[in-house]
């Protein structure tokens, strides 16, 4: 099976610009999460979407949105962007489920970096 | 809340040390256990995990085992070789009233781990 797919790998913004990360999951996981990496905060819970809805959320800003759609691809959008939303973007698919594997397994990341 | 307290790195060894990278967590009810581990300029690769109390999570010769009674998920390898070289991760994830994951990674702050020649 492929892995979890983010595209693009890199992307250079400048302040008050707006960018959206793309995430693919592995095939028939339904359920992705987003994190935010930062030298200074680690790893931080951005939102975690199952069957196109959000079913939870991190302690982000609404500058962070995302959705996904019914293939289970998933998409966050940053607006407004600040110098520090600059940070690795990792996104993880798993199958989940109250008998299910419920192990995220990552993607290798978008980094960000806002000038 | 649930929270995850790794030991603060860096730690460096020399190839064929032993390793162990602490890991405590609080959390309320009973949460699954990870280590990760992510390679510079890499995502984060699972490296073991463990579901429940006293199961032993191992792979490529790294081993932890899920301690209730004290709230730990130590990561040990017997012998480390420079390529072990990365930063890891633990990890619990919380669970739903039915059961069912939270859906979000608590995570440690991480320990950089170099390996010596």
């Amino acid at each position: 099976k492929a892995g979890v797919t983010q595209t693009p790998r890199y992307l250079i913004k400048t302040r008050g610009q707006q960018v959206t990360l793309s995430c693919s999951p592995i095939s028939g996981h339904r359920s992705v999460s987003w994190y935010q990496q930062t030298p200074g905060q680690g790893l931080q819970f951005l939102f975690e979407y199952f069957s196109e809805t959000q079913r939870n959320k991190g302690n982000f800003p609404g500058r962070f949105s995302g959705r996904q759609f019914s293939n289970s691809r998933s998409e966050m959008n940053v607006s407004t962007l600040e110098l520090g939303d600059s940070a690795l973007y990792l996104c993880a698919s798993s199958s989940l489920g109250l008998a299910g594997d419920e192990t995220q397994y990552f993607g290798p990341g978008t980094r960000l970096l806002v000038l | 809340g649930n929270s995850v307290t790794q030991m603060e790195g860096p730690v460096t060894l020399s190839e064929e040390a032993f390793l162990t990278i602490n890991c405590t967590y609080t959390a309320t009810g009973y949460p699954s256990l990870f280590w990760y581990v992510q390679y510079p300029g890499e995502g984060l690769q699972l490296l073991l995990k463990a579901t429940k109390a006293d199961d032993k999570g191992s792979n490529k010769g790294f081993e932890a085992t899920y301690r209730k009674e004290t709230t730990s998920f130590h990561l040990e390898k017997g012998s480390v070789q420079v390529s072990d070289s990365a930063v890891y991760f633990c990890a619990l994830s919380g669970r739903m009233n039915y059961g069912g994951s939270q859906g979000n990674l608590i995570f440690g702050k991480g320990t950089k781990l170099s390996v010596k020649p």
